[in-house]
């Protein structure tokens, strides 16, 4: 089992459509959570961190995470043409060091 | 103020070639961490260093790979001799304690 697991895609939306990109992984005792955004042959850049359960809102970012169930998840409102990217989710486990999934690659079409 | 620095962008190397990839972190920075991206494998962490000290080199991929960090402003990754499969691009990042990672440029590595 992977230790970061998110749906390659790729994910498709309309403009102006939310965007929800989601993430489990498998260490119970994962205290931090980002999301990364990386553009083809650009490096990754954080868009969002969360480490409580729950949402937290960043402008047209919305991070939600749930710990029981081993869920992190992204939401994009009013998604743009410039939001097509891959979304690379990450967790630092008791051990420290961050795991990255795999990425979600979207695609807001105009 | 600058971010972290990557050198070279491009290499490209015959196979059995040494290849040396270097980093400057942010200023300020404790951590340092060395990353491997490919299509197949996504992105891998390598090796990472607190205080210029190595933490956790379970990522290297074999005894091919060294790493080295002599002060809080340089790092070195060195492939040798290299091959092929080693291919990819490589990321170094750095951020404060745990928090958030900022990466650089990445340097893409092509062995022939």
């Amino acid at each position: 089992q992977k230790e970061v697991e998110q749906n390659s895609g790729p994910l498709s939306v309309p403009e102006g459509a939310i965007a929800s990109l989601n993430c489990t992984y498998s260490d119970r005792g994962s205290q931090s959570f980002f999301w990364y955004r990386q553009y083809s042959g650009k490096s990754p850049e954080l868009i969002m961190s969360i480490y409580s359960n729950g949402d937290k809102e960043d402008g047209r970012f919305t991070a939600q995470l749930n710990k029981a169930s081993q869920y992190v998840s992204l939401l994009i409102r009013d998604s743009q043409p410039s939001d097509s990217a891959t979304y690379l989710c990450a967790v630092t486990a008791n051990n420290n060091d961050m795991r990255f999934g795999a990425g979600t690659r979207l695609t807001v079409k105009p | 103020d600058a971010g972290v620095i990557q050198s070279p962008r491009h290499e490209v190397t015959e196979m059995g070639q040494e290849v040396t990839l270097r980093c400057k972190p942010i200023s300020g920075h404790d951590y340092l961490f060395w990353y491997r991206q490919t299509m197949m494998r996504g992105l891998e962490l390598l090796i990472y260093f607190n205080n210029n000290v190595p933490i956790d080199d379970s990522g290297m991929p074999e005894d091919r790979f060294s790493a080295k960090m002599p002060n809080a402003s340089f790092s070195t990754l060195k492939i040798q001799p290299s091959e092929p499969r080693d291919s990819a691009v490589y990321f170094c990042a750095s951020s404060i304690k745990f928090g958030t990672q900022y990466f650089g440029p990445g340097t893409r590595l092509l062995v022939l």
